[in-house]
């Protein structure tokens, strides 16, 4: 399958500082990329979808000042945890989908975030 | 939201088939069903997924009944490898965007 990848894999920052996660596409252009965001134990919660050159569409309850979402090409996506606090440790994914109807979508690895 | 329904957890003796099913009593007709499986600390990994036949790949099978309102993913032969978390998700298709919304999944094991 097409494989997407995420960077970094961990990250352990400071309260109050910002924290950028990449999503890259590595083998396919994908037009659409969505992120979520999974507490332990519990399952995976969609943030936004995030489409190639417009803005980001956050689903109900996600601050979209605090998660920036930038998708500048179609083969990267950011999310900037703005001014992050220990509550928003948590594992967070992308997904990129195959820009054909009803394509699967393919995950990235994940990246732990602990804030400290 | 999810529009499915699985049970919490499944045991599966090692080498036996692993079914594990399926409800999606409220699909609409041009919705996709979509299995993918987490193992631990990882992300998602794509199964296999089907409109209203069998499907059949190198990981499952997908077996969907008739009115579409439930499925059963198999796994033939299970492996210790193949314990994880099992998501059935029915596609939504909301303005193009297509996102993909997880339920709670069940949490196969595999027993040696």
């Amino acid at each position: 399958g097409a494989v997407v990848s995420q960077h970094p894999s961990w990250v352990i920052c400071k309260s109050g500082t910002s924290v950028k996660i990449e999503c890259r596409s590595l083998d396919f252009q994908a037009t659409t990329m969505f992120w979520y965001r999974q507490f332990p134990k519990q399952s995976l919660m969609l943030m936004a979808t995030s489409n190639e050159g417009s803005k980001a569409t956050y689903e109900q309850g996600v601050e979209k000042d605090k998660f920036l979402i930038n998708h500048a090409s179609l083969t990267l996506s950011t999310l900037t945890v703005t001014s992050a606090h220990p509550e928003d440790s948590s594992f967070y994914i992308c997904s990129a989908r195959v820009a054909r109807d009803y394509g699967e979508a393919f995950f990235g690895q994940g990246t732990r975030l602990t804030v400290v | 939201d999810a529009k499915t329904t699985q049970p919490t957890s499944m045991d599966c003796a090692e080498g036996r088939a692993a079914n594990l099913p399926c409800n999606h009593s409220t699909i609409s007709g041009n919705e996709y069903v979509y299995w993918y499986r987490q193992i631990h600390s990882q992300g998602p990994q794509y199964i296999i997924h089907g409109l209203k036949n069998n499907e059949t790949n190198e990981m499952a099978s997908l077996i969907i009944t008739e009115d579409r309102k439930s499925s059963t993913l198999i796994l033939p032969h299970a492996t210790l490898r193949d314990t994880a978390v099992y998501y059935c998700i029915v596609r939504v298709a909301l303005g193009g965007g297509n996102q993909f919304y997880f339920g709670t999944g069940t949490s196969l094991t595999v027993i040696p």
